[in-house]
């Protein structure tokens, strides 16, 4: 019974396509997040929403846009993928506001061709 | 700003070694939590500990221990006995209390222990 699950985990395009990554969990937890892994390792944030309110947008392109159809889920849209997007990209939550820390999905592997 | 440093790209041990990571932060912040998570090479990350900024005592679990110092702002972490199955990239995060909760994550620590 996965607590963050992404989907797809493998994904390969070609530049310009849109493609989505979904992301649920049934944690109950307030808050959902994004994060970049870039190919040096680099984790960085990218969006978070609490209840389903965008909180954070750390400078990121505006082809990505990410959505809260509710608390649970959160996905990401990408626009007019380029080849800097390859990265593994990966959801997480967590409670909000309590430092409790976050769990993490199993990642999303994107390679832009 | 928060920031994390992990100034070891990579180390390299032989089995049953004791190695540690070293994890030196920097936040403004009165109220803030440390992390450490593994991600082994089948990609996951796997959490590993939470220590909130007024709990200096030191963890130890199994064959996994961490010392945090404010004196210092580090959060190191120590294997004793490394195994195969320890290689890995270790990755030390910060963040605060309140707000976004978002994490700050150093650049991680490649750990390979080889047989």
């Amino acid at each position: 019974d996965t607590a963050v699950s992404q989907t797809p985990k493998y994904l390969v395009t070609q530049m310009g396509n849109d493609k989505s990554i979904k992301c649920e969990q049934n944690l109950g937890h307030d808050t959902m997040y994004w994060y970049k892994q870039d190919s040096k390792k680099f984790l960085k944030i990218m969006f978070s929403y609490n209840n389903k309110e965008l909180i954070i947008n750390e400078t990121v392109p505006n082809r990505f846009s990410p959505k809260s159809p509710d608390k649970a889920h959160l996905n990401l849209h990408i626009n007019s993928l380029e080849l800097g997007d390859s990265a593994v990209y990966f959801c997480a939550s967590s409670q909000a506001r309590a430092g409790y820390g976050y769990t993490f999905g199993s990642g999303t592997r994107l390679t832009v061709v | 700003a928060q920031k994390v440093t992990q100034a070891q790209t990579e180390i390299s041990v032989v089995e049953k070694e004791d190695v540690t990571l070293d994890c030196v932060y920097e936040t403004r912040d009165t109220t803030y939590y440390l992390f450490w998570y593994k991600q082994p090479p089948s990609g996951e990350l796997v959490f590993l500990i939470r220590r909130n900024s007024f709990d200096e005592q030191n963890e130890i679990s199994g064959r996994y221990s961490w010392n945090f110092q404010k004196s210092t702002s580090s959060f190191n972490f120590t294997i004793t006995a490394s195994q195969v199955v320890d290689s890995a990239v270790y990755f030390c995060a910060l963040t605060h209390q309140g707000g976004s909760e978002k994490l700050v994550f150093g650049k991680g620590t490649k750990l390979t222990v080889n047989p």
